[in-house]
């Protein structure tokens, strides 16, 4: 079964820092593109960052550049997001998501249940 | 990068069809063809409908078909059903490396 499990979510105070993990089984991570996208507390979906899975090229959003930085262990099968200078609009449920194929074609088609962040003093 | 823009609310009853729009700019939705479409049932994780415009992943039901027309995509869904009540996001490659989502659209089923 294919699957994405985050963990690393929790409660930080401003401009501190925390690292997300997503823990990918049932297909070869290595092949796939892979994405952070998250979601504030009833509000919509917010893309962050993206790493292709070919060269691990990274892309960020300009709300999180500088701050944020994706990366990917193939032999561990898992994507990291780490995130320093943490304000409280990054405070989210975020997702890791599989790109069907390279990074923006054919859509996000594996999520995981999401993790959640919370900054605040 | 700003964000698309959809209708906050949709509705329709049992059997109907509804279309849900999202509108972006020529830098975006009207300049690619890499519009997706996601749904997402409270507490639940966002679910993949409609890639590249109008092409369904497969186990997404016929009942879900994209559009685009210009700088507007569209995802309707005909033949309403109850579980297809549930929040719709359309996203869009932007460009230099962005995505860019719409702010959703709330689905109800009368």
């Amino acid at each position: 079964e294919v699957q994405l499990l985050e963990s690393g979510g929790g409660l930080v105070q401003p401009g501190g820092s925390l690292r997300l993990s997503c823990a990918a089984s049932g297909f070869t991570f290595s092949t796939y593109a892979m994405s952070w996208v998250r979601q504030a507390p009833g509000k919509g979906l917010e893309w962050v960052s993206a790493v292709s899975g070919s060269d691990g090229s990274t892309y960020y959003a300009d709300s999180v550049k500088g701050r944020f930085t994706i990366s990917r262990d193939n032999s561990k099968n898992t994507l990291y997001l780490q995130m320093n200078s943490l304000r409280a609009e990054d405070t989210a449920v975020y997702y890791c998501a599989k790109w069907n194929r390279g990074w923006y074609y054919y859509g996000m088609d594996v999520w995981g249940q999401g993790t959640t962040v919370t900054v605040s003093s | 990068q700003s964000a698309l823009t959809q209708p906050p609310s949709a509705s329709g009853s049992p059997g109907q069809s509804v279309t849900i729009s999202c509108t972006g700019t020529s830098s975006d939705v009207g300049h690619y063809n890499y519009v997706s479409w996601y749904q997402q049932h409270p507490g639940k994780a966002p679910k993949l409908m409609i890639y590249e415009v109008t092409k369904r992943p497969s186990g997404v039901p016929d009942r879900f078909s994209g559009s685009k027309s210009g700088n507007t995509a569209s995802l309707t869904v005909s033949g309403l059903q109850a579980e297809d009540e549930a929040d719709y996001y359309c996203s869009s490659y932007a460009g230099s490396n962005n995505l860019v989502f719409g702010g959703g659209t709330k689905l109800t089923v009368l």
